[in-house]
């Protein structure tokens, strides 16, 4: 167990619909990533936070966003859900924001977009 | 621009038989990042082991070894004796001191089957 949870576990949904999908970090941990795998594309960066404030940008498509909240827990938002989305995307996070940080992972949210 | 490649994409061995995952890397910085994850047939990634370019020194611990060698971009890890509960996709990565941010690039992932 990483100490990275993320919810819901499991999610379908349709095309067009939005989904929200939660993490809340390891103890004393500031940044928050999240990574999406596909069987297409591997397992692609999205986003990083650190302590609330966006730190890093990968291949985020705009119709996703992301954010982190004041308790350092962190959200992320999918939008207009194509069958293309349908893919586990992680959560991680890491005691700070610097590279060579040690990134834990959750054991993901898998989303299946019909 | 960072790259990860883990040319072998399927391997197959026999419980008991060693087997070594490849990773080659590319990169323009001096201070990089090697990491090696896990992710079992439950599908959560399992950190396994963080290495820093200036320490080229060899690490085990128990069954598992990782061999990196700065002059070959190589950052390889083998798995003595395999078991059953070895059979994983396994994750090389990287991460450039020079990026904004900790971000990590996967290579491909090698799955590994270990049976009886």
């Amino acid at each position: 167990d990483s100490g990275v949870t993320q919810t819901p576990k499991h999610l379908i949904t349709a095309t067009g619909q939005r989904v929200t999908l939660r993490c809340s970090p390891r103890s004393g941990d500031l940044s928050v990533y999240w990574y999406q795998q596909s069987l297409d594309q591997g397992l692609q960066f999205l986003i990083q936070y650190y302590n609330g404030e966006e730190r890093a940008k990968g291949n985020i498509l705009e119709r996703f966003s992301a954010q982190q909240f004041p308790d350092l827990h962190s959200e992320l938002n999918l939008s207009s859900l194509e069958l293309g989305d349908s893919a586990l995307y992680f959560c991680a996070s890491s005691r700070t924001q610097s590279s060579g940080n040690t990134i834990y992972f959750g054991e993901g949210s898998w989303l299946t977009v019909v | 621009a960072q790259k990860v490649t883990q040319a072998q994409t399927e391997i197959s061995v026999v419980e008991k038989e060693d087997v070594t995952l490849d990773c080659v890397y590319e990169t323009r910085d001096t201070t990089y990042y090697l990491f090696w994850y896990k992710q079992p047939p439950s599908g959560e990634l399992v950190f396994l082991i963080r290495r820093n370019s200036f320490d080229e020194q060899n690490e085990i611990s128990g069954r598992y070894s990782w061999n990196f060698q700065k002059s070959t971009s190589s950052f390889n890890f083998t798995i003595t004796a395999s078991q059953v509960v070895d059979s994983a996709v396994y994750f090389c990565a990287l991460s450039e001191a020079g990026n904004a941010g900790n971000m990590l690039t996967f290579g491909g992932g090698t799955r590994l089957m270990v049976k009886p």
